[in-house]
C-alpha cells in the first residue's frame, strides 16, 4: 500500500523512558518530516531531512533526535522523555523539499507521565 | 518572527458559502497551503498557490495576494463531511512550512 506508515499508533510512556516512533514511507520521496502537534498550536517542525544521509532541525528540536540511513525510513527518537513531550506526532514526505505537497503519515498519539 | 494567523472556530450551516481566512508574515515566500484535517486524523492537501488570484477544485476555491499576505479558502455547497478543520501554512524561504494553529469548521444541519 504506498503512502506513509507511523508506529505505534499510540504510547504511553514512564517520563525519563527510551522512545523511537517509527516512520516509513514507500513513495520514494526525498524529503522527510516530523512534526507535533498540540491543542491550540500549529504544527511544529522537529526534524526534517531532505535526502537520504542528511538530516536538519526544526523549530522544536530539543530533546528529540532523527537519523536517515535510507530513503524510506525516518526514525525519531527521545532520548529521555518528559511530560511536555506529549502530543501527536506526524510524519510527512515530499518528492523534494521545494516539491507542492507534503504528504503525512496517520500519527503517533505520544502520553509521557 | 514568523507568523500565521486564521480564525479559532467558524460555524456555517449545510448548504451554504464559508469564508475562512488567512494572513501571514513569514521570511520568504515559496507558496501558501491548505490542507484538510478532521479529528483525529492526519492533514490531508487540498490546494496551493504560487501567485496571486483563484484556484477554483470543485467546490473549493483558494485566493492569494502576496502584497496584502492573505489568503482565503472558500467552501461552497457546505456539506456535513466538510466539519473539520483547516490548516493554512506557508513555505518560507527555507522551503520549510509555517503552520497557522486552524480554523475549526463546524458545519451544521
Amino acid at each position: 500500500i504506498a503512502g506513509i506508515t507511523q508506529a505505534p499508533t499510540s504510547q504511553i510512556l514512564a517520563a525519563g523512558r527510551r522512545m523511537t516512533l517509527r516512520c516509513t514511507q514507500d513513495m520514494r520521496h526525498n524529503a522527510m518530516y516530523w512534526y507535533r502537534q498540540d491543542l491550540g498550536l500549529g504544527l511544529r517542525l522537529i526534524h526534517y531531512s531532505n535526502t537520504a544521509g542528511t538530516t536538519g532541525k526544526g523549530e522544536v528540536p530539543d530533546g528529540y533526535s532523527v537519523s536517515r540511513a535510507n530513503t524510506d525510513d525516518f526514525p525519531l527518537t527521545l532520548a529521555s522523555a518528559v511530560p511536555s513531550q506529549t502530543s501527536v506526532y506526524f510524519c510527512a514526505s515530499t518528492q523534494r523539499a521545494d516539491s507542492d505537497t507534503q504528504y503525512f503519515g496517520p500519527g503517533t498519539r505520544l502520553t509521557v507521565l | 518572527g514568523q507568523n500565521i494567523d486564521q480564525p479559532t472556530e467558524m460555524t456555517a450551516t449545510e448548504g451554504a458559502i464559508v469564508q475562512i481566512n488567512c494572513t501571514y508574515q513569514t521570511s520568504g515566500f515559496n507558496g501558501l497551503f491548505w490542507y484538510q484535517q478532521h479529528a483525529g486524523e492526519a492533514p490531508t492537501f487540498l490546494s496551493y498557490n504560487v501567485l496571486d488570484g483563484l484556484e477554483e477544485k470543485g467546490r473549493f476555491s483558494s485566493f492569494l495576494s502576496r502584497s496584502k499576505g492573505y489568503s482565503y479558502l472558500l467552501l461552497k455547497e457546505l456539506q456535513m463531511k466538510d466539519s473539520a478543520s483547516y490548516l493554512c501554512a506557508v513555505k518560507d524561504s527555507n522551503y520549510q512550512l509555517i503552520w497557522g494553529a486552524g480554523t475549526k469548521l463546524i458545519i451544521k444541519p
